[in-house]
Parts: structure tokens; C-alpha cells; sequence
């Protein structure tokens, strides 16, 4: 079975801190993907990484920035902690484009 | 920009009815579309994945049909259970998968 792991499930910040949310996977997948999840906004794609050391933009990345230097691992860190960045993070990973993506349980983070 | 739609947003049903979730997107240029299932404050599961050259796919009690040329899909699921509650998310693909934003199921014992 493939397994997503991401390193909390629960997180509480102060505004101004970085933060660092870790997701690892162990299947060989090619691809990881950040999403965050808010009530009535759905999922929405922060940052997803094609290979190692390869990064690309989704639809909300301001205010983060990624990092791939294994293929397994795939960090998402918010530089400074905002308020309005309080939500569920959601890590995903899957072999190639058009492949399931297979999500980890989710980090639910608040931003005090 | 594509735009995926799901109704209804919340649906209740007692035990054993068979169910339909819709599913609708904008843009019939995908790749692929997938359901998932979320169980409060957890992360998504794979459920079904349809290739834009299938019409459907089955696993067990779920059933999911895709009409890429009017921008539909639905999930059936059969002879609900207890179990089946949950948040069922529709997502297409195309370079990225852009989600709906789901329906909430209840299935009442």
C-alpha cells in the first residue's frame, strides 16, 4: 500500500514564526503536490515538484515556498506565519500526470 | 478557467438506499476524473479514477460514469451503509486536478 506521512497532525504557530510542514512518501512517486483545504474554497493547489530539486507554482503559492531534496521528501514552509494561513494542509504524491494522487492525513494548522 | 460543480452540497439517506452524487465541469478537456472520500478531519482516499476515453468505472458498490462531452459525472453508490458517511470530492484533471467542492454524505442506521 502506498503511504503518505506528513510530520503533524496538529500545529499551533504565532504569527511571524516559519513554519516547516514535512511530507514523506514511500513509493518511488515522481511527483508530490501541497494543497490546502478551507470550508466553501475546496482544495486548492499551493506548490507541487516534478523531481528532485524541482519545483512548480499552483494557485495560491504567496506566502510559501517548497523544498525537494530527496524524492521521498517534499517540505512546505511558510517563511512567516500569517493568520490567514490557519487550515488544513494536505500532502500528495502519485507516479506520473495523470495517476491517482494519494494524499497524507493532513496537517491542521493554526496560526495565533 | 475550469470549475467543477457538485450537488447536492449535503445529502441524508437511511440505510440501504441506493444513492447518486453529481458531479459537472466547465471544461471538457481533461485528462481524467476522480472521486475521492474524506472522513472528517482526515485526508482524501482514492475511490474511483476514469481515463477521458472511458464511461465508467466500478469498484464493489460504487459505480462512476463519465460524459466528458456535456461535463458530467456521477458516483452511484449501492445499498448504502452506515459506513459510506463521508465527504465525496469530485476532481478533474488536465495539468492539474482542480477539485469540487463536495458532498457530504449521511447514511442513517
Amino acid at each position: 500500500d502506498v503511504k503518505v506521512t506528513q510530520s503533524s497532525r496538529y500545529l499551533v504557530k504565532r504569527t511571524g514564526e516559519k513554519v516547516f510542514l514535512e511530507c514523506v512518501q514511500d513509493m518511488d512517486h515522481e511527483n508530490m503536490f501541497w494543497y490546502r483545504q478551507d470550508p466553501g474554497l475546496g482544495l486548492r493547489l499551493i506548490y507541487f515538484s516534478y523531481d528532485v530539486k524541482m519545483k512548480e507554482k499552483g494557485d495560491i503559492p504567496e506566502g510559501y515556498s517548497v523544498s525537494r531534496e530527496k524524492k521521498e521528501r517534499f517540505s512546505l514552509i511558510l517563511e512567516s506565519a500569517s493568520t490567514n494561513q490557519t487550515s488544513m494542509y494536505l500532502c500528495a504524491s502519485s507516479w506520473a500526470d495523470t495517476d491517482t494522487q494519494y494524499f497524507g492525513p493532513g496537517t491542521r494548522l493554526t496560526v495565533l | 478557467k475550469q470549475e467543477v460543480t457538485q450537488i447536492p452540497a449535503a445529502l441524508s439517506v437511511p440505510e440501504g438506499e441506493n444513492l447518486v452524487l453529481n458531479c459537472s465541469f466547465t471544461d471538457s478537456a481533461i485528462y481524467n476524473l476522480q472521486w475521492f472520500r474524506q472522513d472528517p478531519g482526515k485526508g482524501l482516499t482514492s475511490l474511483l479514477l476514469i481515463q477521458s476515453s472511458q464511461r465508467e468505472q466500478t469498484s464493489g458498490r460504487l459505480n462512476a460514469s463519465l460524459d466528458k462531452s456535456s461535463g458530467r459525472s456521477t458516483l452511484y453508490i449501492a445499498a448504502s451503509q452506515p459506513g459510506d458517511s463521508a465527504t465525496y470530492l469530485c476532481a478533474v484533471y488536465r495539468n492539474k486536478l482542480v477539485f469540487g467542492a463536495g458532498t457530504i454524505l449521511r447514511v442513517k442506521s
